[in-house]
């Protein structure tokens, strides 16, 4: 049981290039997120599924775009990167009901755009 | 809107030492309430919730924290730590009607031998 997985685990991309961050679950759980994380600033949320086939925008979604591939996957796109989007990515998931569940963390993906 | 303010960026206690990390948030309800442990080059994990009931809870590895309406706190606490309490710790929360978590800046525990 791998809980929450994340590839890559570093990236390292130019200015202006694209890439997708992978993430998959294997608790069964019907919602999954996308949070970046900036130093002093916590983790805000960028994407959120509540359920297979909806996405919603979350506090910093500008320059990403997530597929719901199915219940297990969650994907999270940079179309054209930007120094600003150097960051530590995280994906979580959680059961679907209660605004209290807890959400499980993958281990992150530390993205440097040069 | 909704924010969590943790006053202290980082932490230092000796081994042994007790432990308290301030978690205050400023919303009209009470929300639900999550104080998360990031470990080194780790992902999240939840060390505790509240969202109803009894003001004190109890989570994993020790810790406890109390829930102050009139402060609008959330402090976390530990007796007596330990070397592996060092870490970084996120207090969240959820406006009761959502599913969105909310976090607070972060505290950076150093445990000193």
């Amino acid at each position: 049981n791998a809980g929450v997985t994340q590839t890559p685990k570093f990236q390292v991309l130019k200015t202006g290039q694209s890439m997708t961050l992978q993430c998959a679950q294997d608790m069964n759980h019907n919602s999954m997120y996308w949070y970046r994380q900036d130093p002093g600033m916590g983790l805000r949320l960028i994407y959120y599924s509540a359920s297979e086939g909806t996405t919603d925008k979350g506090e910093v979604p500008n320059g990403y775009n997530v597929s719901r591939l199915n219940k297990r996957e969650f994907s999270l796109r940079l179309e054209s990167a930007a120094p600003s989007q150097t960051s530590v990515y995280f994906c979580a998931s959680s059961e679907a009901g209660a605004s209290y569940n807890e959400q499980f963390f993958g281990p992150g993906t530390r993205l440097t755009v040069l | 809107a909704q924010s969590v303010t943790q006053p202290d960026i980082h932490i230092t206690v000796s081994e042994g030492a007790s432990l308290e990390l301030r978690c205050n948030y400023s919303y009209g309800a009470t929300p639900y309430l999550f104080w998360y442990v990031q470990s080194p080059g780790q992902g999240l994990q939840l060390l505790l919730k509240y969202f109803s009931g009894d003001t004190l809870v109890q989570g994993i590895k020790g810790f406890e924290a109390e829930f102050k309406r009139s402060q609008s706190s959330f402090n976390l606490r530990k007796p007596s730590v330990h070397w592996s309490d060092a870490a970084e710790y996120f207090c969240a929360v959820i406006k009761a009607a959502g599913n969105k978590l909310t976090f607070g800046g972060g505290t950076r525990v150093l445990v000193k031998p």
